[in-house]
């Protein structure tokens, strides 16, 4: 079982916006502005999407966007493409030895 | 350009040792740290263990699944990152990545290398 909670699977269609949570607890996710989500194609590595909760990367369509409330993160996706299904996880910092802990992801399918 | 290449995955039996390396370019190598992951087939990410930087002391931190039988090293004047795994067990077996640690996230993966743990 995952630390952090994320809905097995999302969909939309074309055009359409969604959003996926990320669920934690106030030791990781409450507790710091360090989530981060990543997106995984079939048969390929992940790659980094938002870092520090809302910030994009060079490159990352600004379709993509995150966001934090209390425990709660999310990543929210406008303007649906095709593209875009894939995986995503989402990962938030803590203070321990064992410093991230991860989602079980999320399989998003445009419809 | 930010490039790391995993290599040295392979069929192994259960019980013996494998040391896969990520071999980095685009970046000075030393002033990151460095982490593992894996993924076994149909599953999602887990996290394996990183390396600090030596400004921060080149000291590691490991997953409770693999602490004890996983070691995390660097070479920076090769900017390599190992990960020596013994004891292998057959849950063991996974597609590993390398990436680099940019403060809090990982901002640059490799392609994977794909380890089998198998009699």
């Amino acid at each position: 079982q995952s630390a952090l909670t994320q809905p097995a699977s999302v969909s939309g269609s074309p055009g359409q916006s969604i959003t996926i949570s990320c669920t934690g607890t106030s030791s990781d996710v409450g507790g710091y502005n360090y989530v981060s989500w990543y997106q995984q194609h079939p048969g390929k590595a992940p790659k980094l999407m938002i870092y520090d909760v809302s910030n994009r990367p060079s490159g990352v369509s600004n379709r993509f966007s995150g966001s934090k409330s209390g425990n709660t993160a999310s990543l929210t996706i406008s303007g649906l493409q095709a593209e875009d299904e894939a995986d995503y996880y989402c990962t938030s910092y803590r203070s321990s030895s064992t410093p991230w802990v991860f989602g079980g992801g999320t399989k998003l399918t445009v419809l | 350009e930010v490039q790391l290449v995993e290599s040295g995955g392979g069929l192994v039996q259960p019980g013996r040792s494998l040391r896969l390396s990520c071999t980095a370019s685009g970046f000075t190598f030393g002033d990151y740290a460095m982490s593992w992951f894996r993924q076994a087939p149909g599953k999602g990410l887990e996290w394996v263990g990183f390396i600090r930087s030596k400004a921060y002391g080149g000291t590691t931190e490991y997953a409770a699944s693999v602490k004890g039988r996983f070691t995390i090293s660097r070479d920076d004047s090769k900017s390599i990152a190992y990960l020596q795994m013994n004891s292998l067990k057959t849950e063991d077996t996974a597609v590993y990545y390398c990436t680099r640690v940019s403060v809090y996230s990982f901002d640059y993966w490799g392609q994977g290398t794909l380890v089998t743990v198998s009699s």
